[in-house]
């Protein structure tokens, strides 16, 4: 089956330093990965997502991601976090575009706290 | 103002009860799916639908049980069959079932937290 790894449960930065949030999957095919993001007391919204193409993926407020196929691998980063980056991130994967019924398998999330 | 709608947001229940959770959408999404967020577990997918009067068990079906009569509304019970129910729950919609790059994006709502006394 597959599933998603997501190496730290809770990281805690002072601002301004760099972020780097580990993402592993298990599925040798083709696959189709995403960043979603839970502010405080807000929705769960999309951060990032790949599908083909550059590997350098850019999202919302400065974070990107790298799709490393040989490591199975889609690390979130930001060069400089800021307070109000604290938050949950969660990685998600679709391993079966076409083929299946195209559901996302979760991560277990990463909580992100930001010192001012 | 488009988006997904959950109510309540909170939303206490007694045990051996049934519950029912409101999913509204006015995105004009065929797609809708219901999870499950527990601390430290992720997101765990209960039941989805890619169209009206169709849906689909996910990972965690035991102890739920959905309706979709209209494409706006995929309303979720909470059986007393469901063990743990105490949980966060959230809809998402996408336009369809997610097998288009270009159309894959799952809005979420909200999100309704569910507390058995």
């Amino acid at each position: 089956a597959q599933s998603v790894s997501q190496h730290n449960h809770h990281v805690i930065l002072s601002e301004a330093a760099s972020l780097e949030l580990g993402c592993n999957y298990s599925y040798g095919g083709t696959v189709n990965l995403f960043w979603y993001v839970q502010y405080p007391g807000q929705h769960l919204q999309l951060l990032l997502k790949y599908f083909s193409g550059d590997p350098l993926v850019k999202g919302i407020k400065g974070f990107e991601a790298e799709f490393i196929k040989s490591k199975f691998s889609f690390n979130l980063r930001k060069p400089s976090v800021q307070w109000s980056d604290t938050a949950e991130y969660f990685c998600a994967v679709n391993a079966d575009y076409g083929g299946s019924q195209g559901n996302l398998i979760f991560g277990k999330g990463t909580k992100l706290s930001v010192k001012p | 103002d488009g988006g997904i709608t959950q109510s309540p947001k909170y939303l206490f229940r007694k045990e051996g009860q049934n519950v029912t959770l409101s999913c509204e959408q006015n995105l004009n999404h065929d797609a809708m799916y219901w999870y499950r967020q527990d601390p430290g577990q992720g997101l765990r997918l209960i039941y989805y639908s890619q169209i009206v009067n169709d849906f689909q068990k996910g990972d965690i079906a035991e102890g739920y049980s959905v309706s979709r009569e209209k494409k706006e509304s995929f309303p979720l019970t909470v059986t007393s069959a469901q063990k743990n129910p105490t949980a966060f729950y959230l809809c998402a919609s996408s336009i369809e079932l997610v097998r288009d790059p270009s159309t894959d994006t799952q809005y979420f709502g909200p999100g309704t937290r569910l507390t058995v006394l």
